[in-house]
């Protein structure tokens, strides 16, 4: 079955720059979406088609890709950003839908 | 502003079916392009997609659960439903419903539904 591999941890000091990277063989031709979610918390998307930001999310979130691997960046960490973060695409048929395993982003 | 509500038992259970529903608030279920998705989270771990089912009735769902996930709407309610078969222990999770099927742009705040005897 089909997987995306994500680191299981990221660490940065407030203010840094914080980059999460999502890898799938299929990525090339899916887009890839991004969700945070804090403890007790429903995920949120904050990344769409790769690269575009929902209305309402900050603009130090991005999303880039190249080839396998999907990136979401966040500039200049704040403490609120600590949180799991997950991607999400499908397969080469687009039929079955797979998230990432999470990274948690520690905010030091 | 669209808002989900997921409801139903929180214990289930081994080999019984969990069943689980979610109201649809703040728009028609029925009205736009939307899938209406399922997704499950055990304790500690990563978000798993069931399956996800169109405006239209059809329906796709995660080829590991197949067998055992029946997922349906009911547009006069503004509501869609879960039913997974024959569950054990693994199947312990908090349960969302989403809007969309790829993308999820609405979550509602999820349900833990526990099986245990």
């Amino acid at each position: 079955s089909y997987e995306l591999t994500q680191p299981p941890s990221v660490s940065v000091s407030p203010g840094q720059t914080a980059r999460i990277t999502c890898s799938g063989d299929a990525l090339p031709k899916q887009y890839a979406y991004w969700y945070q979610q804090k403890p007790g918390q429903a995920p949120v998307l904050v990344i769409y088609k790769d690269s575009e930001r929902p209305s309402g999310i900050p603009e130090r979130f991005s999303g880039s890709s190249s080839g396998t691997t999907v990136t979401l960046t966040i500039s200049g960490v704040q403490a609120e950003d600590e949180a799991d973060y997950y991607c999400q695409s499908a397969d080469s048929s687009g039929t079955n839908v797979v998230f990432g395993g999470g990274t948690k982003l520690t905010v030091l | 502003q669209v808002q989900l509500q997921e409801s139903g038992p929180g214990l289930v259970k081994p080999s019984q079916t969990l069943s689980l529903t979610c109201t649809v608030s703040g728009g028609s279920i029925s009205s736009g392009s939307y899938y209406w998705s399922w997704i499950r989270q055990p304790a500690g771990k990563g978000l798993e997609w069931i399956g996800r089912i169109y405006t239209s009735g059809s329906t796709n769902y995660n080829p590991s659960l197949k067998s055992r996930v029946t997922i349906s709407v009911d547009t006069s309610k503004n509501q869609f439903s879960l039913k997974l078969s024959s569950v054990t222990a693994a199947d312990t999770a908090v349960y969302y419903c989403a809007r969309g099927g790829s993308p999820f742009d609405y979550w509602g705040q999820g349900t833990l539904v526990t099986v245990s005897s």
